[in-house]
C-alpha cells in the first residue's frame, strides 16, 4: 500500500520567517495531497491541496509545490505568524480523495517563535 | 450547519467492555471514514463506506466493526476493547473526491 514520509517531525521557526514542510509518497498511482492543520483538541483542517495535473498551488501566505517524477511535494508558509502554530500533516490518495481514504505523513509540530 | 459531530467526546472503558462511536455528518456526503491517532503517528484508516448499507476496510480493521445503516450516520463499535485501542477516534466525510472533513475526535482510554 501506499507509504507517506513526512519531514522534519519538529519545524521551530521565528515569527515573520518561512516555513517548509516536506513529504514523500511510495505509490505512482497517487493523485491527490491534502495538507491539513490540526490544533490541540481539534480534528485536522483542510489548509490546502493539490492534485497530479498541477505543479503549485498557492492561497494567500500558504503554497504547495508536486514532483510527480520525485514522488514528493512540500508545503511553504510564509511570513509565519503565532496562529500558525500546530501540527501539520500531509496525505495522499489514488481516488482523487474520494473513495479509499487518505494515507497521512506522521505530522510536523510547527512552533512559531516570537 | 454542525458538519461532523462525534459523540462521546470522552470515555474510559475497561478491558473486554463494548461501545459504539457515533459519527453524525449533516452535509449529504456520501463517504464517510474513520481513523484514530496514536502520538507520533499519523491517522490510520481503520473502515470508510462509500454509500448507506456499505462499508470497507482500511488499512488498521482488526478489533472494530462498522454500520452505515443511514446515510448521515456512521458506527464504529468495538466489541471487547483492549488496551492497544486507546487511541483518539476521528470520523470524517466527504462527497465524491472532494475534500474529506473531519470531526474533533473521540478520546478513548481503556484500562
Amino acid at each position: 500500500g501506499e507509504n507517506v514520509e513526512q519531514h522534519p517531525s519538529t519545524l521551530s521557526v521565528q515569527e515573520g520567517d518561512s516555513a517548509v514542510i516536506k513529504c514523500t509518497y511510495s505509490d505512482s498511482a497517487s493523485n491527490y495531497f491534502p495538507w491539513y492543520k490540526q490544533e490541540l483538541g481539534k480534528g485536522p483542517q483542510l489548509i490546502i491541496d493539490i492534485r497530479s495535473n498541477v505543479g503549485e498551488k498557492k492561497d494567500q501566505r500558504i503554497a504547495v509545490t508536486l514532483n510527480k517524477t520525485a514522488k514528493h511535494f512540500s508545503l511553504h508558509i510564509t511570513e509565519t505568524q503565532p496562529e500558525d502554530s500546530a501540527v501539520y500533516f500531509c496525505a495522499a490518495s489514488k481516488s482523487g480523495g474520494g473513495a479509499d481514504g487518505l494515507t497521512f505523513g506522521k505530522g510536523t509540530h510547527l512552533i512559531i517563535q516570537p | 450547519n454542525a458538519g461532523v459531530t462525534q459523540t462521546p467526546k470522552f470515555r474510559v472503558l475497561k478491558t473486554g467492555q463494548s461501545m459504539t462511536l457515533l459519527c453524525a455528518q449533516d452535509m449529504n456526503h456520501e463517504y464517510m471514514y474513520w481513523y484514530r491517532q496514536d502520538p507520533g503517528m499519523g491517522l490510520r484508516l481503520i473502515h470508510y463506506s462509500v454509500g448507506e448499507g456499505t462499508t470497507a476496510k482500511g488499512e488498521v480493521p482488526d478489533g472494530y466493526n462498522v454500520s452505515r445503516l443511514k446515510k448521515q450516520n456512521f458506527l464504529l463499535g468495538l466489541e471487547s476493547a483492549a488496551p492497544s485501542q486507546t487511541s483518539v477516534y476521528f470520523c470524517a466525510s466527504s462527497y465524491g473526491a472532494q475534500p474529506q472533513h473531519f470531526g474533533d475526535g473521540t478520546r478513548l482510554s481503556i484500562l
